[in-house]
């Protein structure tokens, strides 16, 4: 069965810094997708970045990058001159290709900015 | 705004009462999932429809339905409600197929069960 495992929590960045937020997944799948979603105080869940599993390059969103590396089955997103706004829970999630196109979502990690 | 619109924003009911939650999904998007969010928690997932069929369950409970109707819209019905089923509901909606398979979440209802 897939599954996506955030095993942070939360995590602390000072404003201005670079964090990094840990993703693992388990598939054995071949194609498939996967996000990062933030979901600040107002719980909207907000589209920050997605990596089509087939492409070897790593996707960039301005200040948003993601380090994927599919024979590790990992998926980090690495948030770079961290800023006020950006202190949310960020959401990890897999998306299926075939069969059910369902999607699965990790635990969350909160993460603070501090001023 | 991502177009998926979800109505009530906050509906407030009693244990024992029955409730029913709305969605309209993205303009063309035929896929509607259903998400259960409790306080300080990840998302649960509830159920998905594909132009109108059931496509995929989670751990949705028997005192949970939904549907989607011809005109792609959602509905999750809450029956028997009790203290722990309040939460944030969220519905959100995709293209099935490419290109980019993303989820649009709308911005949930928010349920209180006193």
């Amino acid at each position: 069965a897939q599954t996506v495992t955030q095993s942070q929590p939360e995590m602390s960045v000072q404003e201005a810094e670079t964090v990094t937020l840990s993703c693992t997944y388990d598939t054995s799948e071949s194609d498939y997708y996967l996000f990062w979603y933030k979901q600040p105080p107002s719980r909207q869940m907000i589209l920050v970045i997605r990596q089509e599993a087939y492409k070897q390059q790593n996707a960039t969103e301005n200040r948003f990058s993601v380090n994927f590396q599919k024979a590790a089955k990992s998926f980090s997103l690495k948030i770079s001159d961290s800023q006020l706004g950006d202190a949310a829970m960020y959401f990890c999630a897999y998306r299926i290709i075939s069969g059910t196109y369902k999607y699965i979502f990790g635990t969350g990690t909160r993460l603070k900015v501090l001023a | 705004d991502s177009g998926v619109t979800q109505t009530p924003k906050h509906l407030i009911t009693a244990t024992g009462q029955r409730v029913t939650l709305r969605c309209s999904p993205r303009s063309g998007d035929l896929s509607v999932y259903w998400y259960q969010q409790s306080l300080d928690q990840g998302l649960q997932f509830l159920i998905q429809y594909y132009n109108g069929e059931e496509r995929a369950k989670g751990n949705i409970l028997e005192r949970f339905s939904a549907q989607q109707f011809p005109d792609l819209h959602s509905e999750l019905n809450l029956s028997s409600l009790e203290l722990g089923d309040s939460a944030l509901y969220f519905c959100a909606s995709s293209a099935l197929g490419g290109p980019t398979y993303e989820q649009y979440f709308g911005p949930g209802t928010r349920l209180t069960v006193t």
